[in-house]
């Protein structure tokens, strides 16, 4: 693995349902961001993680769960999909973000197309 | 809240210029980032500037005025692979630091 990798590239999910998106990165960063992209609207940010251990909430977090076990991998879950949640969730993981500066590039997978019905 | 306006779409010539406007009034600045996505693709890191001034890498370069809340993204000698959504984004501190996006700028090169 070079970078980072999301899991799985497209989905079609019944509204109800449970789902987990799977983030994982391989460049020891610190920091991890989980975001939604929705036409006219950008990026939106949903959960980060400055570190292993710690999550917070985005600007849009309602719906939506995460968990930071180990440095590497940053799922997020929705716990009973909802139409409003069809979206092209993007994660994405920096060197940190509690210096500033160009530690706080972000680095970003290729995203999970979700269609919720 | 936060406000970072930058134009919807932007259409230009190969071999032209364009710039791509960004204002923002945001509390917490720590500088302003420009990524570039194409359709169906994750966006990708191109420039930071933090200070003001002009930041020159290859054809594309990045300005920053803080006092005027304002950056532009310059292209130049346009090919037609820079068809692309642009995307400014400014680097905010709270309790630590975190990107807040615009709705990006579409540009279409043509031939």
């Amino acid at each position: 693995i070079a970078g980072i990798t999301q899991a799985p590239t497209s989905q079609i999910l019944a509204a109800g349902r449970r789902m987990t998106l799977r983030c994982t990165q391989d460049m020891r960063h610190n920091a991890m961001y989980w975001y939604r992209q929705d036409l006219g609207l950008g990026l939106r940010l949903i959960h980060y993680s400055n570190t292993a251990g710690t999550t917070g909430k985005g600007e849009v977090p309602d719906g939506y769960s995460v968990s930071r076990a180990n440095t590497d991998d940053f799922p997020l879950t929705l716990a009973s999909a909802v139409p409003s949640q069809t979206s092209v969730y993007f994660c994405a993981s920096s060197d940190g973000s509690t210096t500033g500066g160009l530690t706080d590039t972000q680095y970003f997978g290729p995203g999970t197309r979700l269609t919720v019905l | 809240g936060q406000n970072i306006d930058q134009p919807t779409e932007m259409t230009a010539t190969e071999g032209a210029i364009v710039q791509i406007n960004c204002t923002y009034q945001t509390s917490g600045f720590n500088g302003l980032f420009w990524y570039q996505q194409h359709a169906g693709e994750a966006p990708t890191f191109l420039s930071y500037n933090v200070l003001d001034g002009l930041e020159e890498k290859g054809r594309f370069s990045s300005f920053l005025s803080r006092s005027k809340g304002y950056s532009y993204l310059l292209l130049k000698e346009l090919q037609m692979k820079d068809s692309a959504s642009y995307l400014c984004a400014v680097l905010l501190r709270s309790n630590d630091y975190k990107l807040s996006f615009g709705a990006g700028t579409t540009v279409t090169v043509r031939a």
